[in-house]
């Protein structure tokens, strides 16, 4: 089975700082995506980026990268010049062919703070 | 910008009540999903849609939850007797094109439905 990890909890950043949020992954498969999501406080789940397994060049939108390392299975979010308007869950996930659904972490609740 | 609709934003019922949470997913998307967070908690898979059936579903799926596409626009989940535990905010998704790699199709995600159970 799939399984998401995300060891922090919370975590705290300054305005305009980067901040990055960790992110582990187990699957047997070999071809699989890896999403993040950002659930602000209003509750809905907003879409900021995907990585999939075969894509050799870390997946970017704007202030958020993806930094994704395949032999550690990890595949961090790093959110740049970090916006009071950030503040929010942010959830990292997994589908693989096996999966066809999106298999979440627990989530990190990043603060941002002028 | 299409997006996925659910209704009602927040229903407060008894147990035992039964509960229909309504969606609207993107009108060309094919792929449909229920997906449950209690409050505080991760996103939890219940149920895949596609072509009029479930694809899949997990353990929390059991006999009190049912699907259903009815009129080709609605997608609704129905939870026949409602206990304290399906107290949740309750997601809807869609996708048009199965969320498996190589060929990704990102998950829409509807604002959800509070579910509270008494």
């Amino acid at each position: 089975a799939q399984k998401i990890t995300q060891t922090q909890p919370g975590m705290f950043v300054q305005e305009k700082e980067a901040v990055t949020l960790d992110c582990t992954y187990d699957t047997s498969d070999q071809s699989y995506g890896l999403f993040w999501y950002k659930q602000p406080s209003s509750g809905e789940m907003i879409f900021l980026i995907y990585q999939g397994s075969y894509d050799e060049q870390n997946a970017t939108e704007g202030r958020y990268s993806l930094n994704f390392q395949k032999a550690r299975k990890s595949a961090n979010l790093v959110i740049s010049a970090s916006q009071l308007g950030d503040s929010a869950m942010y959830f990292c996930a997994i589908s693989t062919p096996t999966d066809d659904k999106l298999i979440f972490g627990t989530g990190t609740r990043l603060q941002v703070f002028p | 910008e299409p997006e996925v609709t659910q209704t009602p934003s927040h229903q407060v019922t008894q147990m035992g009540q039964e509960v229909i949470l309504r969606c609207v997913p993107i009108s060309n998307h094919l792929y449909f999903y229920w997906y449950r967070q209690i409050l505080g908690q991760k996103v939890e898979f219940l149920v895949s849609f596609y072509n009029n059936e479930i694809s899949e579903k997990s353990e929390i799926f059991d006999d009190q939850f049912s699907v259903e596409r009815p009129d080709g626009s609605n997608f609704t989940l129905k939870i026949r007797s409602t206990k304290l535990e399906d107290s949740a905010m309750y997601f809807c998704a869609s996708s048009a094109k199965i969320v498996v790699p190589p060929d990704t199709g990102e998950l829409f995600f509807g604002e959800g439905s509070r579910l509270t159970v008494l």
